[in-house]
């Protein structure tokens, strides 16, 4: 166990819709990232949060967007879906911000879009 | 952006045989970390390399970072069917702005038969 939850672990949804992932980073981290994984892909990097403030942008689509709250949570919003967006998506921690932080990933939620 | 390439991309072994997966950039790191992904699972942290040169082991797991700081390999002497996995490389890099980012290489996916 990680300590990083993500919620939900499944969704399912429809082309069109818009869908809300959710991640708790461990105690004490204050950097969020956020990855994508399509089947037996690689990591794509998507966005990453310290303390609040968005640090890093990866190959993010204009129709997903993410925060990170005042309690460090983090969501990420996918809107108008495409079937193509089906993946698994992870939310990782660290403490810091540099490239020397180890990340902890969580399980992930895996996005389905039909 | 900057691409982090492993290769193979694939290997399966037959148990007790060796098995090495490399990584290379194009550009001098700062530091690199290895992360193993179980099917079905999360990347986990294994090590982090920082200086050139550097070899660092792990019960049968031996890493290395090149000398140039440009390529890491990380070889598995007599794999074991619990090697099975996606070894990742995750290179760390100074942008022009100061700002330190881990990039994740391609993957290399081990199979390994009994």
């Amino acid at each position: 166990d990680s300590g990083v939850t993500q919620t939900p672990k499944h969704l399912i949804t429809a082309t069109g819709q818009r869908v809300t992932l959710r991640c708790s980073p461990r105690s004490g981290d204050l950097s969020v990232y956020w990855y994508q994984q399509s089947l037996d892909q690689g990591l794509q990097f998507l966005i990453q949060y310290y303390n609040g403030e968005e640090r890093a942008k990866g190959n993010i689509l204009e129709r997903f967007s993410a925060q990170q709250f005042p309690d460090l949570h983090s969501e990420l919003n996918l809107s108008s879906l495409e079937l193509g967006d089906s993946a698994l998506y992870f939310c990782a921690s660290s403490a810091g911000l540099t490239s020397y932080n180890e990340q902890f990933f969580g399980p992930g939620t895996r996005l389905t879009v039909l | 952006g900057q691409q982090v390439m492993q290769i193979p991309q694939y290997q399966h072994v037959q148990e007790g045989e060796d098995f090495t997966t490399y990584c290379n950039s194009s550009t001098t790191l700062s530091n690199i970390q290895w992360y193993k992904q179980r099917p079905g699972g999360h990347p986990v942290f294994l090590i982090q390399l920082v200086k050139s040169g550097e070899v660092k082991k792990q019960k049968r797991l031996t890493f290395q970072f090149g000398e140039a700081k440009k390529n890491s390999s990380l070889h598995i002497t007599a794999t074991q069917t619990t090697d099975v996995g996606t070894y990742f490389c995750a290179a760390g890099t100074t942008m022009n702005t100061g700002f330190q980012k881990l990039v994740f290489g391609t993957g290399t996916r081990l199979l390994v038969s009994p």
